[in-house]
């Protein structure tokens, strides 16, 4: 199975800060991952697909890059909104999909 | 508006079975992948099972493989979930997702899912 290694698990950053964050592979993925944002007690909401590509309607402040097994998630300039958790995804091989462990984004 | 509505949460005894349903409105749901992903209290995402568009191609978590169950039925918008012999570590939201192929970009709202005596 294909292992998603997510770092780092959680961080304090500010409003207007950049934050990355950082998904590996255990293996190459090619393009196949996908970034997900979760906010307490909601369903994950997809922002990022095929590593690089913004879903309709997310904000451009939002942006992902990398393949193989090295991915990259971007906030350029955190919005009070922003504070939740994040999660990478791949869809390489089924079975099965596997998440990363999250990173979970709090207010400095 | 696509909407993917859950039901059939609750509590249930270890052993026991419960069976989820996910009714859909606002796309073709016969066009679609769609997948199960559950969230331990606390905990990340896990994916559990697809299904591919026709039903005839249907993947599982190995945690879960001989005791759910995948299934659709495309002329009533739904899709499924049969869980047998539950477990406490079954215990979760479980979320329905169109797609698990590719991406997966609309989710419900979940179900919660406890399982203990």
């Amino acid at each position: 199975d294909i292992q998603m290694t997510q770092s780092p698990s959680s961080l304090s950053a500010s409003v207007g800060d950049r934050v990355t964050i950082i998904c590996q592979a255990s293996q190459d993925i090619s393009n196949r991952l996908n970034w997900y944002q979760q906010k307490p007690g909601k369903a994950p909401k997809l922002l990022i697909y095929a590593a690089s590509n913004l879903e309709t309607g997310v904000p451009s402040r939002f942006s992902g890059s990398g393949s193989g097994t090295h991915f990259t998630f971007t906030i350029t300039s955190l919005q009070p909104e922003d504070f939740a958790t994040y999660y990478c995804q791949q869809h390489d091989n089924l079975p099965p999909l596997t998440f990363g462990g999250g990173t979970k984004v709090e207010i400095k | 508006e696509v909407q993917l509505v859950e039901s059939g949460g609750g509590l249930v005894q270890p052993g026991g079975s419960l069976r989820l349903s996910c009714g859909v409105s606002g796309f073709s749901f016969s066009g679609y992948w769609m997948s199960w992903v559950r969230q331990a209290p606390g905990k990340g995402l896990e994916w559990v099972a697809s299904i591919n568009e026709d039903g005839n191609e249907k993947y599982y978590v190995d945690s879960v493989k001989g005791r759910f169950t995948i299934s659709r039925d495309n002329a009533k918008n739904s899709l499924y979930l049969q869980m047998d012999s539950l477990r406490g570590e079954d215990t979760a939201v479980y979320y329905c997702a169109r797609g698990g192929r590719t991406k997966m970009p609309h989710w419900g709202q979940g179900t919660l899912v406890t399982v203990s005596s």
